[in-house]
């Protein structure tokens, strides 16, 4: 079990550009969610899916959005990005299998920075 | 609405030392209580959970939690820290009332184990 996966690792954008990260469940999740870490702080919730659909968000931008495909993988898109945006985002899966209480796995990772 | 308060960024302990990190919650609803642990670059692993069962919660590496609702309090010990304890805590409240649930995370708190 290869657990939760992100890609990529690490990428740099410009004030502006537009990003797009990637997730992949951990087998037997139907649940994605996405947090955004900065830097000496806690994760902060950003939104959640499953079915395909945003099920829950956080006090986050219009310029965050995001889609869950078939397989139960996700993306995170960020638009006009910021000086701000520039942080860790970690993608954690759950659920699945009609179990919703579920405690939920996070992937390592994606370190952006936008300059 | 949800919340949670580490007190301490930073802990500093001897090796063979007790470990304890404090954690508070607020919660209009029945919480889940989580502890998180994040190495240097990486993810975050699930140390140990609340979730209405036994109030004393025994975890992964040694640690335990014990949740005290009349203190809304879950704090983190373990009785002999090691080096390899060396790493950010995250304590994390989420409600039970519903089956997909968003986690809230505290500040976190940076433990130094010295030699």
């Amino acid at each position: 079990d290869a657990g939760v996966t992100q890609s990529p690792t690490h990428l740099i954008k410009t004030r502006g550009q537009q990003v797009t990260l990637r997730c992949s469940p951990k087998s037997g999740h139907d649940t994605v969610s996405w947090y955004q870490q900065a830097l000496g702080q806690g994760p902060q919730f950003i939104f959640q899916y499953y079915e395909e659909e945003e099920r829950q968000r956080g006090n986050f931008p219009d310029r965050f959005s995001g889609h869950q495909f078939p397989n139960y993988s996700s993306e995170l898109n960020v638009n006009a990005l910021l000086l701000g945006d520039s942080a860790l985002y970690l993608c954690a899966s759950s659920g699945g299998g009609g179990r919703t209480n579920t405690e939920a796995f996070f992937g390592q990772g994606t370190r952006l920075t936008v300059v | 609405a949800q919340s949670v308060t580490q007190l301490g960024s930073h802990v500093s302990v001897s090796e063979g030392a007790l470990v304890l990190l404090r954690c508070n919650y607020s919660s209009s609803v029945p919480p889940y209580l989580f502890w998180y642990v994040q190495y240097p670059n990486q993810g975050l692993q699930l140390l140990l959970k609340y979730t209405s069962a036994a109030t004393l919660v025994k975890g992964i590496n040694g640690f335990e939690a014990e949740f005290k609702k009349s203190e809304t309090s879950f704090h983190l010990t373990k009785p002999s820290a090691h080096m390899s304890d060396a790493a950010e805590y995250f304590c994390a409240v989420s409600g039970r009332d519903t089956g997909r649930r968003a986690l809230t995370f505290g500040s976190g708190t940076r433990l130094q184990v010295q030699p």
